[in-house]
Order: C-alpha cells, then structure tokens, then sequence
C-alpha cells in the first residue's frame, strides 16, 4: 500500500478556497485515490475519489497531475462547518482492500 | 446511499469485564468489514478485517485473543474486548465495502469505549 504524506495542519477564513496536497510517490497502477472527512468523534466521511486529471462533485474537486505522484483537494468557499480532519487514501478500495490512515490534516477555518 | 451503524455508539465498563461492539450494514451485504482504533488526536489505526464466514485477519501487534471478531453474516460484524484495561479506552470504528459500487468504504459512527 502507497504511503501518503499531508501537511499536519493548514488554517483558513469563511469564504476562501482551501487546497490540501498529498504526496503519494509509490501509488500504483491500479491504485485510486479517495478523500474522507473526519469531524471529532465520528467516523470518516467519503468526499471524493479519482484516478487521473480532474474530479468534481458537489463538495469537491480532485485534481490529479499525469505522474499520479501527487492529489490535490479543493474546497471551494470553506466555512465554519468544514473544520475537520482530511484524509488522503490511495489503494484499490474495492470494498475488499484494507484502508490505511495517514496523519489527516487538521483543517482549521475561523471566521 | 449505503449506511452502517454501529451499537452502542458509547460504552463505559469496568476492568477485567468484556465489552462487544456490532457493526451492521443496513442497506447492503458486506462480505468484508474492517475495525479501526482511533485514540484522541490520532489518525485511525487499522485493527483487523472481518470476513463473513471465516477468520479475521489482524494486523500486526494486535492481539487475536484480546480483540475478539466475529463476522456470522453478510450485515454484522462484532468487536468483543475481553478483559478490558483502561489503556483500552479508544474510539472504536468499523467500515465495509458496498462492493462493485464506486470502490468506496462506508464508516460507522463510531463506538466510544471508557474502561474504569
């Protein structure tokens, strides 16, 4: 399983458009990338999950360069609500694999 | 959407008893479930995967005997923590894959676990 490197944390206001960046140097060729959301004493919320170049939904865009090396997700306009702990995930989650948790990164959005 | 849940969502025992934790996909059969431990301002730590029908696969520096799993159908799967100690006190999660489906694991709300 590809190992994944977050900041620890990042801070940001109301209203600003937040990007957290992973590093995932040894993904694979069938290895996905997924995001999950995390507030205290819950568990993990999917956000989003792609493959290569570009993914968006409601919540989010994933941005995938063509090395695959790396992920960046961005959360458009944050607010309060979205203070949490981001998690990337690279693997083949097809229900079967197991999910190893990196460190997350702290989001913090203040007012 | 695909729902898993979890029972109970808190517990609090006293040392040397034994705690059990279900795990129940409502909407969907999971063949495979996965328990992880989360302890305050730490990421989650994969524990084991439960297979419907067989033995669970523990991680490394698990102890089998401690963290019983038990995985008797395609909906449930249960955490059992016999003799528990306070260094035992976590935030218990379970995920399971809606197979097929967009290759995303669906989380439980997790169980809070004090031993006294």
């Amino acid at each position: 399983l590809a190992k994944t490197t977050q900041p620890i944390s990042m801070d940001s206001y109301e209203g600003q458009e937040v990007n957290i960046t992973c590093s995932h140097n040894n993904i694979a060729t069938n290895d996905y990338i997924t995001w999950y959301q995390q507030f205290p004493s819950q568990g993990p919320r999917f956000i989003i999950q792609g493959y290569k170049t570009k993914v968006t939904n409601e919540v989010a865009s994933l941005f995938i360069p063509a090395d695959r090396k790396s992920s960046t997700l961005s959360l458009p306009r944050v607010s309060l609500s979205d203070t949490a702990v981001y998690y990337c995930l690279v693997g083949y989650p097809g229900g079967t694999d197991k999910l190893i948790f990196g460190t997350g990164t702290r989001l913090q959005v203040f007012p | 959407g695909a729902v898993v849940s979890q029972h109970p969502s808190w517990v609090i025992c006293k040392s040397g008893t034994s705690v059990k934790i279900e795990c129940r996909s409502l909407d969907f059969q999971a063949t495979t479930m996965f328990w992880y431990r989360q302890f305050p301002k730490q990421s989650l730590m994969l524990m084991a995967t439960s297979n419907e029908g067989s033995k669970a696969t523990y991680e490394q520096g698990v102890e089998k005997d401690k963290f019983l799993i038990n995985h008797a159908s395609l909906t449930l799967s249960t955490l059992t923590v016999t003799s528990a100690h306070p260094e035992d006190s976590s935030f218990y999660i379970c995920s399971a894959g809606k197979q097929g489906y967009n290759y995303e694991q669906y989380f439980g709300p997790g169980t809070r676990l004090t031993v006294t």
